[in-house]
């Protein structure tokens, strides 16, 4: 069965600090790999995803992630957090093209002012 | 922008009853899912369909059933309501294709008491 490990369940950082949000995976073939925000009585919103090429994606908000294959991670970072970044962060894996997405349990980010 | 919108915010129902959550997709998206979210055990999916009137289990069917009678409507029935399915539900939906992300509604807090 596939699986999704994040390894924080809560992440607090100080306004203008760096942040990084850790996502492992446990597949042998190849995956789509999403991460996605969910703000307080809000459903999710797509931050970014890998699917070919670049290891580095690019996601909104200023978010990015990187693909690393030979440790099979997934890591979400952010150079200087906001306030309104304070959410809770969802990695998700897709494998081999299948529909169905399987999920993380979730970071819940708390930026302090 | 695509929209997924799900009939209730919060819904309170009692024991036994039976409970219909309804959600609506309005860009023609062959794929629709639903999970359940609660806290420390991330998104967990429940079914998903594939085409109208095609549905398939996902990893916690049990006392859940669901409907796809048109392509933008996909119902989740909680036959007979427990309390042990109070719980955040959401919704989703995706075109077929590998590289597509699964759009999610704002989701339905159920409280059964």
């Amino acid at each position: 069965a596939q699986s999704v490990t994040q390894l924080d369940s809560q992440v607090p950082v100080f306004e203008e600090a760096p942040v990084e949000l850790r996502c492992n995976y446990s597949s042998s073939v190849s995956v789509y790999l999403f991460w996605y925000v969910q703000y307080p009585n809000q459903g999710l919103q797509l931050l970014l995803k890998y699917l070919s090429g670049s290891t580095l994606v690019k996601g909104i908000n200023g978010f990015e992630a990187e693909f690393n294959k030979s440790q099979t991670s997934f890591h979400l970072r952010k150079p200087s957090v906001h306030i309104s970044d304070t959410a809770e962060y969802f990695c998700a894996v897709s494998v081999g093209g299948a529909n169905n997405l399987f999920f993380g349990t979730g970071t819940r980010l708390t930026v302090i002012p | 922008d695509v929209k997924v919108t799900q009939s209730s915010r919060y819904l309170v129902k009692r024991t036994g009853e039976k409970v219909f959550l309804e959600c609506v997709q309005d860009m023609d998206h062959e794929n629709m899912f639903w999970y359940r979210q609660d806290p420390g055990l991330g998104l967990r999916l429940i079914y998903f369909s594939y085409d109208v009137k095609m549905k398939e289990k996902g990893d916690i069917p049990e006392g859940y059933s669901v409907s796809r009678e048109k392509k933008e409507r996909f119902s989740l029935i909680l036959e007979s309501a427990s309390t042990n399915q109070t719980s955040m539900y959401l919704c989703a939906s995706r075109p077929t294709g590998l590289s597509y992300e699964q759009y999610f509604g704002p989701g339905t807090r159920l409280t059964v008491t």
